[in-house]
């Protein structure tokens, strides 16, 4: 079946603008995360929804970001006046439940510039 | 809090060397262990998983057992392959948060 998909694959945008990244989980996943990735580091832990709820934001890194999940599906991940700093890959994963032992699954990743 | 550690790469070897990238971990409580690998240019997939202790989680010839009483979860290969160039990250959790905490990823090169 299908795996996560992740959209754009790529974006270039210049600081200061607004931008929107997408992430629809695999069918029938109810849990989501987010991650990101930035050069020469490791994957940083950004948020997670259960079903449409994200009980817990402290991940995020500033208040520019923020992100939402519309009818247990698709997830948006959306970082307001966007900073040099903010240049990373971004993953989006997802998993049947939220327990421990479930497998998460990844997506391609949006890589994100900032210029 | 939780943590891993796994070796520093980049890790070269010659095509059908044998293969080990240590990762240790510090934990509370019984997490279960992951090995993912990022092929050049693509997502990260899972290798091989384990959840609970003395269980060996195996693919595509690559094994890694969760060793408890050494707070270890290492890699291994018999006989890499060109294919096998990648990078490899050692994860462990999903933690309260149900986020997996990650080690900082080994970069594996094989030279034919």
């Amino acid at each position: 079946g299908a795996g996560v998909s992740q959209s754009p694959s790529n974006k270039v945008t210049e600081k200061g603008k607004d931008v929107e990244l997408r992430c629809d989980p695999i069918s029938g996943h109810t849990a989501l995360y987010w991650y990101r990735q930035s050069l020469g580091q490791g994957l940083e832990f950004l948020i997670y929804f259960q079903g449409n709820s994200a009980p817990d934001k402290s991940g995020l890194p500033s208040d520019r970001f923020s992100a939402e999940r519309t009818g247990g599906s698709v997830s948006t991940l959306t970082i307001q006046r966007t900073q040099q700093e903010d240049s990373a890959v971004y993953l989006c994963a997802s998993s049947f439940q939220l327990v421990a032992t479930d497998t998460q699954y990844f997506g391609p990743g949006t890589r994100l510039t900032v210029l | 809090g939780n943590s891993v550690t796994q070796m520093e790469g980049p890790v070269t070897l010659s095509e059908e060397a044998f293969l080990t990238i240590n990762c240790t971990y510090t934990a509370t409580g019984y997490p279960s262990l992951f090995w993912y690998v990022q092929y050049p240019g693509e997502g990260l997939q899972l290798l091989l998983k384990a959840t609970k202790a003395d269980d060996k989680g195996s693919n595509k010839g690559f094994e890694a057992t969760y060793r408890k009483e050494t707070t270890s979860f290492h890699l291994e290969k018999g006989s890499v392959q060109v294919s096998d160039s990648a990078v490899y990250f050692c994860a462990l959790g999903p933690d309260s948060n149900y986020q997996l905490i990650w080690g900082a990823g080994t970069k594996l090169i094989i030279k034919p």
